[in-house]
């Protein structure tokens, strides 16, 4: 089956510091990929969908120059936390589809920011 | 506006005994609905989607779930708990509105 891969599963960080998470859809195209994050014991708050080519649409209250998304292409969409701070810290997951019908989750990042 | 809500934050059951997850949507149409799981420090694992399609829809291990338009909701069920079952679930629509989850535990 589909799979998407996300990298890093785990990263710790200086506080100021930036931190790029990859999403990889393996064995398909992906015209649009989806950020969520997800606070301990929280459901998922997705942040902003990612579309091959363009700009990410963010969701309301998600600073875009904060998270930073770039698709360049069909197979890669990255997500940088620039000048992460400690209430950055999250986990992080990617979804990859080009349909809700059709999503393939990865596995989480999660961020610390000390 | 969340569009779907789970109506229990946390539902524990014994070994072999039925579980019941439920989630109620808001919507002036037949939505799109979703069920996933996540394990620990995961991403999520679709279960089932409902699609306008047949109102019982059957997932993966063992798991189903009911679309009723007259209640708004969309019920995930399994008829016999296993242990490996613990985890946490989500109810989502297809804006991606994701309810805010039920931890299920498995007591032997």
């Amino acid at each position: 089956g589909a799979v998407v891969s996300q990298h890093p599963s785990r990263v710790i960080c200086k506080s100021g510091t930036s931190v790029k998470i990859e999403c990889r859809s393996l064995d398909f195209q992906a015209t649009t990929m989806f950020w969520y994050r997800q606070f301990p014991k929280k459901s998922l708050m997705l942040m902003a969908t990612s579309n091959e080519g363009s700009k990410a649409t963010y969701e309301q209250g998600v600073e875009k120059d904060k998270f930073l998304i770039n698709h360049a292409s069909l197979t890669l969409s990255t997500l940088t936390v620039t000048s992460a701070h400690p209430e950055d810290s999250s986990f992080y997951i990617c979804s990859a589809g080009s349909a809700a019908e059709k999503l393939f989750f990865g596995s989480g990042t999660q961020l610390s920011v000390l | 506006a969340q569009s779907v809500t789970q109506l229990d934050s946390h539902v524990s059951v014994s070994e072999g005994t039925p579980v019941l997850l439920r989630c109620n949507y808001s919507s002036s149409y037949s939505p799109s609905l979703f069920w996933y799981v996540q394990h620990p420090n995961k991403g999520l694992q679709l279960l089932l989607k409902y699609t306008s399609a047949a109102t019982l829809v059957k997932g993966i291990n063992g798991f189903e779930a009911e679309f009723k338009k007259s209640e708004t909701s969309f019920h995930l069920t399994k008829p016999s708990a296993h242990m490996s079952d613990a985890a946490e679930y989500f109810c989502s629509d297809y804006k991606l509105s994701f309810g805010a989850g039920t931890t299920v535990t498995v007591r032997a």
